[in-house]
């Protein structure tokens, strides 16, 4: 299993400005994942955080608005830049210690976002 | 494309039985994975069928019929900690979650 930390817990943040959220593993994992979820709704996959290489990113997000960290098999960033009130929401990163997306992912507690 | 459907909200008693269903339609597709979220926490893996039939863990069980594109997570014995979120999920080269349903379990 893995135990997942997320730095900050929540923020409020002006429009414009630019904000990066930690995320810290407690053991390797294989696959890191971010996540945005709207209080009372569901999960929608923002990127793949690769190490040591460009983040994959889903339909609709992109680097310049997301960019992703993944420097080693336990830490990730991911930024979101010139924000505006629409990227009000919580973000989740995740973790995996297998190879597959059916392997168990490993949820952190979130950053909850409010863009002013 | 893709798309998972699942009930909004259910309500039962506590030591009740209650299903939550969730019908799919996709391209691709290795399993179906089930996570549990309580208000302001984070998901929490329940339980993963990558064949038909029946999964059980304890108080919950798991079902999933290929090819019905069907799943459905089991809660028996319910007790009033089991309010929360449940998501079934899609697995296939990533994961995709449905939108949830909401259990409240009264006494």
């Amino acid at each position: 299993s893995a135990v997942i930390s997320q730095k900050p817990s929540r923020d409020i943040c002006q429009r414009g400005t630019s904000l990066t959220i930690q995320c810290q593993v407690d053991s390797q994992v294989t696959m890191m994942f971010w996540y945005r979820q709207q209080p009372g709704q569901s999960l929608t996959l923002i990127a793949t955080a690769n190490q040591g290489s460009e983040a994959t990113y889903e339909s609709g997000f992109v680097i310049d608005k997301f960019p992703i960290s993944r420097p080693n098999l336990t830490f990730s960033t991911l930024t979101v830049s010139n924000m505006s009130p629409e990227d009000s929401s919580i973000y989740l990163c995740s973790g995996t210690t297998g190879y597959s997306p059916r392997d168990t992912q490993y949820f952190g507690p979130g950053t909850r976002l409010t863009v002013l | 494309g893709q798309s998972l459907e699942q009930p909004s909200e259910v309500t039962a008693v506590e030591g009740a039985i209650v299903q939550i269903n969730c019908t799919y339609q996709t391209s691709g597709f290795y399993g179906l994975s089930w996570y549990q979220q309580h208000d302001g926490g984070a998901p929490t893996f329940l339980s993963y069928n990558g064949l038909d039939g029946l999964e059980e863990t304890g108080r919950f069980s798991s079902f999933l019929s290929r090819s019905d594109s069907y799943g459905y997570l089991l809660l028996q014995e319910l007790q009033m900690k089991d309010s929360a979120s449940y998501f079934c999920a899609v697995v296939n080269n990533d994961m995709r979650f449905g939108a949830g349903t909401r259990l409240t379990v009264k006494p």
